[in-house]
C-alpha cells in the first residue's frame, strides 16, 4: 500500500508571510493524483489543490501552489500571503490511477496544523 | 447542492450499545467511503463501497458493518461500541469509474463518544 507522510505535525506563519507544508510519498506506479484537503476548526474537509502525475507544471490556486517533485516523491503546498482564515489542519492525499478495484483508493497522511500569527 | 449529508453530527453512546451513522450523497458518485479521523493518526479507512452492493474493507474495519443497497446511501454501524471507537467519522464520496482525477467530496462529520 502506499504511504504518505506528513513530517511536520504543527507549523506557524506569521499574517503576511509565506509557509510551506511538506509532504512526501511512497509509490511504484506512474500515473496517480495528489491532492491537499484543509479542515478548519469548523470540522469540514475542503479541497485545496490537486496534482496530476503526469504533468511537470506546478498547480496553483490563488495564494497556494504546489512543488511537485516526481522523482524525489514530494508534493509540498506553498501558501502565500497568510491569512488567519488559514489557520487549519492540511492533509495531504494520494489517489492511484490504477487500482479501479479499490476504487483508486485514497491514502492520507497524518496533517500538519497551521497556526496563523497575527 | 447538497453534496455528501452525514447524520448526526455529534452522538456519545455507552459502552455496548449500537447505532448507525447515516450517509447520503446526490452526486451518482461510484466510490463511497467511511474514514475516522483521531488526533495524530491522520484519516484511516473503515470500510467503502465501488457501487451498490459492493462493499470492502479498509484499514480499521473490526467493530463496523456497512452496506450499499443503493447508489446514494452508505450507512455504517456500529455494532456494539467501545471506548476506542471515540473519534470523528467522515463519509466521503467520489467518481471512480473515470480514474483518479476526482477528489474526494467529505460530509461534515460526526462526533461521536462511547462512555
Amino acid at each position: 500500500a502506499q504511504t504518505v507522510t506528513q513530517s511536520q505535525p504543527e507549523m506557524s506563519v506569521q499574517e503576511a508571510e509565506t509557509v510551506t507544508l511538506s509532504c512526501t510519498y511512497d509509490t511504484s506506479e506512474s500515473d496517480y493524483y495528489l491532492f491537499w484537503y484543509k479542515q478548519p476548526p469548523s470540522r469540514q474537509m475542503i479541497l485545496v489543490i490537486r496534482q496530476e502525475a503526469y504533468k511537470q507544471q506546478n498547480a496553483t490556486e490563488n495564494r497556494f501552489s504546489v512543488n511537485f517533485q516526481k522523482a524525489a516523491k514530494s508534493f509540498s503546498l506553498k501558501i502565500s500571503d497568510s491569512q488567519l482564515g488559514d489557520a487549519a489542519m492540511y492533509f495531504c492525499a494520494y489517489r492511484s490511477e490504477l487500482r479501479p478495484d479499490t476504487g483508486n483508493q485514497f491514502y492520507f497522511g497524518t496533517g500538519t496544523s497551521l497556526t496563523v500569527i497575527p | 447542492n447538497a453534496g455528501v449529508t452525514q447524520t448526526p453530527k455529534f452522538q456519545v453512546l455507552k459502552t455496548g450499545q449500537s447505532m448507525t451513522l447515516q450517509c447520503a450523497q446526490d452526486m451518482n458518485h461510484e466510490y463511497m467511503s467511511w474514514y475516522r479521523q483521531d488526533p495524530g493518526m491522520g484519516l484511516r479507512l473503515i470500510h467503502y463501497s465501488v457501487g451498490a452492493g459492493i462493499t470492502d474493507q479498509g484499514e480499521v474495519p473490526n467493530g463496523y458493518n456497512v452496506s450499499r443497497s443503493t447508489t446514494e446511501d452508505f450507512p455504517l454501524r456500529l455494532l456494539s461500541a467501545a471506548p476506542s471507537q471515540t473519534s470523528v467519522y467522515f463519509c466521503a464520496s467520489s467518481y471512480s469509474k473515470a480514474g483518479a482525477r476526482s477528489p474526494l467530496h467529505f460530509g461534515n462529520g460526526t462526533r461521536l463518544t462511547v462512555t
